[in-house]
């Protein structure tokens, strides 16, 4: 049972463009919401993370929108550059910490 | 020098051996995890540890399992190895006291189960 579902399993993206990934979940008693940034070869690194008493959050060309009546949140990347291209998960968890549910990734290509 | 550090970073073992992936952390975290990622499926918890003598079981603990040998070390077992533990394995600590919880991760051991 994947309690986190996210999409598109992979992204292509010209420069300068935006990309936008898009998770949904199942328990209600979620209250932390991450999105890690993978490059290859290396472990996953927090991009940016929201709780759901705001409905966005925006860290530079990061931003995340939630919303919780669809129990849904995106990542939206603006101005994408190459440097961007890494693998992307979104996460879930309640009150324990790093205990986190991972969505299935999005693998980001964003070409010149 | 890289705050998580696993080893080995590549094991090619063949089933039924068993095999140790060790983690070790100079980070000063009490909580550390062990999670699995595969293709599709992205990561899923293995074993977590929030203190040296606390040790719980995570979504897919079954073939696996831990020893927190210090705050420092957490090692992850597969007792007897099978095709299907073939995945990318990943050790990370956390600190509670930092308000939203931030998993550091290392940089993964690759295992290949023939």
């Amino acid at each position: 049972q994947q309690q986190v579902k996210q999409s598109p399993q992979s992204l292509i993206v010209q420069k300068g463009g935006i990309s936008i990934i898009n998770c949904a979940y199942e328990n209600t008693a979620f209250d932390y919401f991450p999105w890690y940034q993978q490059f290859p070869g290396k472990g996953p690194a927090l991009l940016i993370a929201i709780r759901p008493d705001v409905s966005e959050k925006k860290e530079g060309r990061f931003t995340i929108s939630f919303n919780k009546s669809a129990k849904q949140f995106s990542l939206h990347i603006m101005d994408s550059q190459p440097g961007d291209s890494a693998t992307y998960f979104c996460a879930a968890n309640y009150n324990q910490g790093g205990k986190l549910i991972f969505g299935q990734g999005t693998e980001l290509s964003v070409k010149p | 020098d890289a705050d998580v550090t696993q080893t080995p970073r590549n094991r090619i073992t063949k089933t039924g051996k068993r095999i140790m992936l060790e983690c070790s952390q100079t980070k000063g975290h009490d909580r550390m995890y062990w999670y699995r990622q595969d293709p599709g499926l992205g990561l899923r918890l293995i074993y977590y540890s929030f203190d040296v003598k606390d040790i719980n079981k995570g979504e897919i603990s079954d073939g696996y399992s831990v020893s927190r040998q210090a705050q420092a070390k957490f090692s992850l077992s597969l007792e007897s190895a099978i095709p299907n533990q073939t995945a990318l394995y990943f050790c990370a600590t956390s600190d509670p006291g930092t308000g939203l919880e931030k998993l550091f991760f290392g940089s993964g051991t690759q295992l290949s189960v023939l």
